[in-house]
């Protein structure tokens, strides 16, 4: 099942800079993305959304865009913070309400240099 | 912030023993969900849990998997006889299902069978 990929498994980045994380997937009938976080034992903590009605969701230092036509979505953390280095997964849903399941990419870990 | 609890955090149990891992979460939430993580693998859905029925569930989840709300607090995943090849993270959900409303993860149980 590669429904979602994150094609990435690591990244590294400055303090400072801007983070970009990648997905690709491949279901068209997609409508509802999502962002999650997950630190060593831990489970993975929301970060932000998007429905497949819009191309770009915002909240704070996080912005998630979403290239329907190319089946793509990224998450740019503006600026990095050390805190941030954790293990970043995507995550597809056929619709945003409780009746879907979510399917995950299998992780980007980001490593924010100091 | 209302949090999703799993307990325990890590079960050791014999092949072939019954195991059951216990979940509660957060108070208003009506979907419940049960996912696993293989070591270095992605998270995988395992069932969706509703208004006290599956209303989904993944060739993983297959007989000797179950999941009760005995009460109005707790959320169970059973699994009968136990396989070596059911090691893995297990991580509990839940979501209110109303849209846009995303899933909580709770911190998981380690499961170790040996």
């Amino acid at each position: 099942d590669q429904q979602v990929k994150q094609n990435s498994p690591s990244l590294s980045v400055q303090e400072g800079r801007i983070s970009i994380l990648n997905c690709d997937y491949t279901n068209s009938m997609f409508d509802y993305f999502l962002w999650y976080k997950k630190y060593p034992a831990e489970g993975p903590t929301f970060l932000i959304s998007i429905s497949s009605i819009k191309d770009k969701n915002e909240d704070g230092r996080f912005t998630v865009f979403l290239n329907k036509s190319a089946k793509h979505l990224s998450l740019h953390i503006v600026p990095s913070q050390p805190g941030d280095s954790a293990v970043y997964f995507c995550a597809a849903s056929l619709g945003p309400s409780g009746t879907y399941k979510y399917i995950f990419g299998t992780g980007t870990r980001l490593k924010v240099l100091a | 912030e209302p949090e999703v609890t799993q307990t325990p955090s890590h079960q050791v149990t014999q092949m072939g023993q019954e195991v059951i891992l216990r979940c509660v979460p957060i108070s208003n939430h009506l979907y419940f969900y049960w996912y696993r993580q293989i070591l270095g693998q992605k998270v995988e859905f395992l069932v969706s849990f509703y208004n006290n029925e599956i209303s989904e569930k993944s060739e993983i989840f297959d007989d000797q998997f179950s999941v009760e709300r005995p009460d109005g607090s707790n959320f169970t995943l059973k699994i009968r006889s136990t396989k070596l090849e059911d090691s893995a993270m297990y991580f509990c959900a839940s979501n209110l299902g109303l849209g846009n409303q995303p899933q909580h993860f709770g911190d998981g149980t380690r499961l170790s069978i040996l």
